[in-house]
């Protein structure tokens, strides 16, 4: 079964500073990998995800993420964190042969972007 | 505008009580999904339908129950709800089956089971 492991609960960083959360997933086949954002109580919205080709994945808000196979992660990243960007963050992946449709979501990231 | 409602948004009630939390998007999508969140655990799938007529089981089906006898909507049915299903519940639907779409979430039902 396909499984996300995102590994910090929490990651703060300073405004203007590089953003990075991390998320390694676990899957028999090759996978589709998402991520997902959720400002407080509000439902989740999607970001970016891969399907296939190229390894860096350029989403909404100018988030970005990097597929990398040998490593089995899919990190997501921004260059210039935001206030805004204060939010949880879920990981989520779906194994293309195996994975009878069903999505499995990490456990969340809370992002806390200082001013 | 293109939307997933869910009804109610928050819910308390008592052990035992029968109760429906009901789901419709409005964007023709095949496949519709409903998860619970709990801190520290994420999002796990309760159940999943992949058109009309065909639901299957996520991986905490237990005590819930979902129909989907229309395309729009996707029902969660707690025959008899217990404190252990106090939780936030998602309702999400996606085009393409879900396979490689992205879902669209609703605003979440806050259920407290007393």
């Amino acid at each position: 079964a396909q499984s996300v492991a995102q590994p910090e609960d929490q990651v703060n960083v300073a405004e203007g500073n590089p953003l990075t959360v991390k998320c390694t997933y676990s899957v028999s086949g090759n996978p589709y990998l998402f991520w997902y954002v959720q400002y407080p109580n509000r439902g989740l919205q999607f970001l970016l995800k891969y399907i296939t080709g190229d390894n860096l994945v350029k989403g909404s808000y100018g988030f970005e993420a990097e597929f990398n196979k040998s490593q089995t992660s899919f990190h997501l990243k921004k260059p210039s964190a935001l206030v805004s960007d204060s939010a949880l963050y879920f990981c989520a992946v779906r194994d293309r042969l195996y994975g009878n449709n069903r999505l499995a979501f990490g456990k969340g990231n809370q992002v806390v972007v200082i001013p | 505008e293109a939307q997933v409602t869910q009804n109610p948004r928050y819910l308390i009630t008592v052990t035992g009580k029968k109760l429906t939390v009901t789901c419709s998007q409005n964007m023709n999508h095949e496949y519709m999904s409903w998860y619970r969140q709990d801190p520290g655990l994420g999002l796990r799938q309760i159940y999943y339908s992949m058109n009309v007529e065909v639901t299957d089981k996520g991986d905490v089906p237990e005590g819930y129950k979902v129909s989907r006898k229309e395309k729009r909507n996707f029902p969660l049915i707690l025959e008899s709800p217990s404190p252990n299903q106090t939780s936030l519940y998602f309702c999400a639907s996606s085009f393409e089956r879900g396979i490689t779409g992205e879902l669209f979430f609703g605003e979440g039902s806050r259920l407290t089971v007393l």
